[in-house]
């Protein structure tokens, strides 16, 4: 089956720019999308379709994906935006997740 | 605005099943397909499975083919998901989410926490 693979944590100063990324197999073929999920809150759509923001996503949120690896950006980090973020994309019609992960902004 | 609101937390014993509701409000259910996705405590989000609720066309995720059902009642503008043979590694909350977009999920329901406990 396949698999995303996500760093289990990252660290990052506020006003400084923080990229996560997100491998698998082949995945700059596939469309990525990325979800901010902070704790006892519903998970939120900030990227799709590999670099579009959805309507109410701050500008300092964007996407690529090329490769193996697709990658979150983040600019001008604030305290709010501290969460777990999560990879997703589609292979064969089936949804997979990244294993996640968590943000810490300090 | 589109809303997606889930039927409320569950107990349940080992063996049992839960039905768990997602109602639509907003936009009509048929528009798009509704995905299911459980975190466990500690874990990551998880996909079960999706429904298109226009022709019922359903996917289920391999790890819980035979486990799961999802279904709708378009008049109703909701849609269900059912797991059965409950254990209490499905102790989770689970969501559901739309999918409107070429790729993600652009709306979620609140989650439903389903507690499997002896």
């Amino acid at each position: 089956s396949y698999e995303l693979t996500q760093p289990p944590s990252m660290s990052v100063s506020p006003g400084q720019t923080v990229s996560i990324t997100c491998s698998g197999d082949k995945l700059g073929d596939k469309f990525a999308s990325w979800y901010q999920h902070k704790p006892g809150q519903s998970p939120v759509l900030v990227i799709y379709q590999d670099r579009t923001r959805p309507s109410g996503i701050p500008e300092r949120f964007s996407g690529s994906n090329s490769g193996n690896t697709a990658t979150l950006t983040i600019g001008g980090t604030q305290p709010m935006d501290e969460a777990e973020y999560y990879c997703q994309t589609w292979d064969s019609n089936t949804a997979v997740f990244g294993g996640g992960t968590k943000l810490t902004v300090l | 605005q589109v809303q997606l609101a889930q039927s409320g937390a569950e107990v349940k014993k080992p063996g049992a099943s839960v039905k768990v509701s997602c109602k639509a409000s907003g936009y009509t259910i048929t528009s798009h397909d509704i995905n299911w996705v459980r975190q466990a405590p500690g874990q990551g989000l998880e996909w079960l499975g999706r429904l298109n609720p226009n022709g019922g066309d359903v996917r289920y995720a391999e790890k819980f083919q035979g486990r799961v059902t999802m279904t709708r009642n378009t008049p109703l503008n909701t849609a269900y998901m059912e797991l059965s043979s409950l254990r209490s590694e499905d102790t989770a909350v689970y969501y559901c989410a739309r999918r409107a977009t070429p790729s993600g999920m652009d709306a979620w329901g609140q989650g439903t926490t389903v507690i499997v406990s002896s």
